[in-house]
């Protein structure tokens, strides 16, 4: 079985442009989540998916984050305009409906804005 | 909201020797505890998770927690550590009907020959 799928893995920007981080989960799992990893620091959500409805995106900055899940199962997480403060690892990671705390994590993105 | 607090930043200990990671939840009500490991440049992978019941739990690669209510703590032990445990170490806790987890900052382990 395929793991949770993520491109690209590592991505350096300039400030101010645009960058979009592709995932593509587990086969099945309903719920996406997208994470944000600060150095030396845990995991922080960044939105939920249950099949294509965005339930918890509470601590999304809107003003420059966006996201989507097309069809309930790829996701992309985009930044635009994108700044210094963003650089980070983004993770996604995807679990079961029957199960929300069976979650598998992706690789990640590490993001880097110069 | 549930938090979590991993006291130790950075842990070296020898090949062979016991390990053992702190974690400590906040919590009104039961929580659900994970540990998770994360080698570099990859994602996390779940160790082991407590939602009830025997509160010892055994985990993957050898690894083992104890929920400990009164402490309000999940530590993470293994009697064991090969070099190849050498990563972060994540706790996390969730609640019942509440799919919002958080983590800790982690703990590095480094592991001497």
């Amino acid at each position: 079985e395929a793991g949770v799928v993520q491109s690209p893995r590592y991505k350096i920007i300039e400030k101010k442009q645009p960058v979009a981080f592709w995932c593509n989960p587990i086969s099945g799992h309903n719920t996406l989540y997208w994470y944000l990893q600060n150095l030396g620091q845990g995991p922080e959500l960044l939105i939920r998916y249950e099949n294509e409805e965005a339930v918890d995106d509470s601590q999304l900055p809107k003003d420059r984050f966006s996201a989507e899940r097309l069809k309930g199962v790829d996701s992309t997480l985009k930044i635009q305009p994108a700044e210094l403060g963003d650089s980070a690892v983004y993770l996604c990671a995807s679990s079961p409906g029957s199960n929300p705390y069976e979650q598998y994590f992706g690789p990640g993105t590490r993001l880097t804005v110069t | 909201a549930q938090s979590v607090t991993q006291p130790d930043i950075h842990i070296t200990v020898s090949e062979g020797a016991s390990l053992e990671l702190r974690c400590n939840y906040s919590y009104g009500a039961t929580p659900y505890l994970f540990w998770y490991v994360q080698s570099p440049g990859q994602g996390l992978q779940l160790l082991l998770k407590y939602f009830s019941g025997d509160t010892l739990v055994q985990g993957i690669k050898g690894f083992e927690a104890e929920f400990k209510r009164s402490q309000s703590s999940f530590n993470l032990r293994k009697p064991s550590v090969h070099w190849s445990d050498a990563a972060e170490y994540f706790c996390a806790v969730g609640a019942l009907g509440n799919n919002d987890m958080r983590f800790g900052a982690g703990t590095r382990l480094t592991v001497k020959p």
